[in-house]
């Protein structure tokens, strides 16, 4: 079974700019997560879909969105990017029932310069 | 509020000596943990879990023991090999039914396997 595949690998944008990253879920998985990784702050959760629906959102501004499509496949944007939006984005689905793992993908490594 | 810690952030083990990694969480109403590695340039790898209605699960080479008394997490890794170096992450989840559950993470604990 494929994993969970994040694209692209990474990129390098400008203060002002906005970006969008994808998600491919592992098949049949309907919980898509983002996460935003950085060295001091750790692993910082975005957003939660499942089924087309936001279901959980954490602490960041509305710069920050998310969709997911009928497929799984998810994508989120960031808006208006700043310097300290650079890091790693990772995705991570499961089936969405909270009492199983989250399968992460390898992440989107975003540099804002 | 609600955190997951880590006790050690670097740990340094020879090879063929087991590792033991731990982690403190605060929320006595999680009921699900899970242990993830993270090699450089990738994401999170599920390594094992458990739920709080057990006290420890085994794996291969890997051992879980979760102590609700004192919220204590612990990951042990036996016969530690220098593929095993990355950091880990313990997870908990916390909040009951679909959609209200959250996943929360700690810091991670670096482990270096010395030659």
């Amino acid at each position: 079974k494929a994993g969970v595949t994040q694209t692209p690998r990474y990129l390098i944008k400008t203060r002002g700019q906005q970006v969008t990253l994808s998600c491919s879920p592992i098949s049949g998985h309907r919980s898509v997560s983002w996460y935003q990784q950085t060295p001091g702050q750790g692993l910082q959760f975005l957003f939660e879909y499942f089924s087309e629906t936001q279901r959980n959102k954490g602490n960041f501004p509305g710069r920050f969105s998310g969709r997911q499509f009928s497929n799984s496949r998810s994508e989120m944007n960031v808006s208006t990017l700043e310097l300290g939006d650079s890091a790693l984005y990772l995705c991570a689905s499961s089936p969405g029932g909270g009492d199983s793992p989250l399968h992460f993908g390898n992440g989107t490594r975003l540099t804002v310069t | 509020g609600e955190s997951v810690g880590l006790h050690l952030p670097t740990l340094s083990v020879q090879e063929g000596d087991n590792s033991i990694i731990n982690c403190a969480y605060s929320n006595s109403a999680s009921d699900y943990f899970i242990w993830y590695k993270q090699e450089s340039g990738k994401g999170p790898q599920f390594i094992i879990d458990i739920r709080s209605n057990m006290d420890k699960r085994q794996g291969q080479r890997v051992t879980v023991l979760l102590n609700k008394t004192v919220k204590h997490l612990s990951l042990q890794i036996a016969a530690t090999q220098p593929g095993d170096s990355a950091v880990y992450f313990c997870a908990e989840t916390t909040g009951k039914g679909a959609g209200t559950y959250k996943y929360i993470f700690g810091t991670g604990t670096r482990l270096k396997v010395l030659a």
